[in-house]
């Protein structure tokens, strides 16, 4: 069964210094990773996939097969970054699921 | 705006009393999910709409139960709320399903709905 870690219940930084949120996995077959990210009063929406290897609002992750990770991060954070992000694990069955969820506070 | 409707917001019901949450999408998405997101932690698939075709995760009670009248709208009936199934209860859209091609697809959820019941 497939399982989704993030280790950090919140994570508090400092605006302009770099941030990254933990993801750990476990899987057997070849999995697809997410973040989705929830802004105060807002939708959980999509973050960034592994599979499009793009960076958005300038963060980036990168799939660590060895290690089965898949950590978020950015340079420099920003107070507007502040909220709840979620990894989740897609078993290419189109289901997710999903990791505990980091809080994030960028204070200024 | 295409999107995923949640109705109500916010549901107070009382213990033992049946309570339906509905969810609607403009996105013309054929697979639709239930999840549940208690306090603090991560959401909980319940189950998913791949069209009509409905499925049910293993361990969802049978408490809950789904109806989807048509691609729109989707329902979630508990059918005897119990003070554990206080939660968020959070609908989402993907554009495509179980069936070939790519199922690494974006899901679009709703605002959610907060039951309570007392």
């Amino acid at each position: 069964a497939q399982r989704v870690t993030q280790p950090e219940k919140l994570l508090s930084v400092f605006k302009g210094a770099p941030v990254e949120l933990k993801c750990n996995y476990s899987y057997s077959g070849s999995p697809e990773l997410f973040w989705y990210v929830q802004y105060s009063r807002q939708r959980l929406q999509l973050l960034l996939r592994h599979i499009s290897r793009e960076s958005i609002k300038g963060f980036t992750a990168d799939l660590n097969k060895g290690e089965t990770s898949f950590h978020l991060k950015k340079p420099f954070a920003q107070e507007e970054d502040s909220a709840m992000y979620y990894c989740a694990l897609d078993n290419a069955g189109n289901m997710l699921t999903f990791g505990g969820g980091t809080r994030l506070m960028v204070k200024p | 705006d295409a999107m995923v409707i949640q109705n109500p917001r916010y549901q107070v019901t009382q213990f033992g009393k049946p309570v339906t949450l509905s969810c609607s999408q403009t996105l013309n998405h054929n697979v639709m999910y239930w999840y549940q997101q208690k306090s603090s932690q991560a959401p909980k698939l319940l189950f998913h709409y791949y069209d009509k075709d409905f499925n049910n995760e293993a361990d969802t009670p049978d408490n809950f139960q789904s109806r989807r009248p048509n691609t729109s709208f989707c329902f979630l009936d508990i059918r005897s709320p119990g003070l554990g199934d206080a939660a968020m209860y959070l609908c989402a859209t993907s554009p495509t399903g179980l069936a070939g091609g790519s199922s690494y697809n974006e899901q679009f959820f709703g605002p959610g709905t907060r039951l309570t019941v007392l």
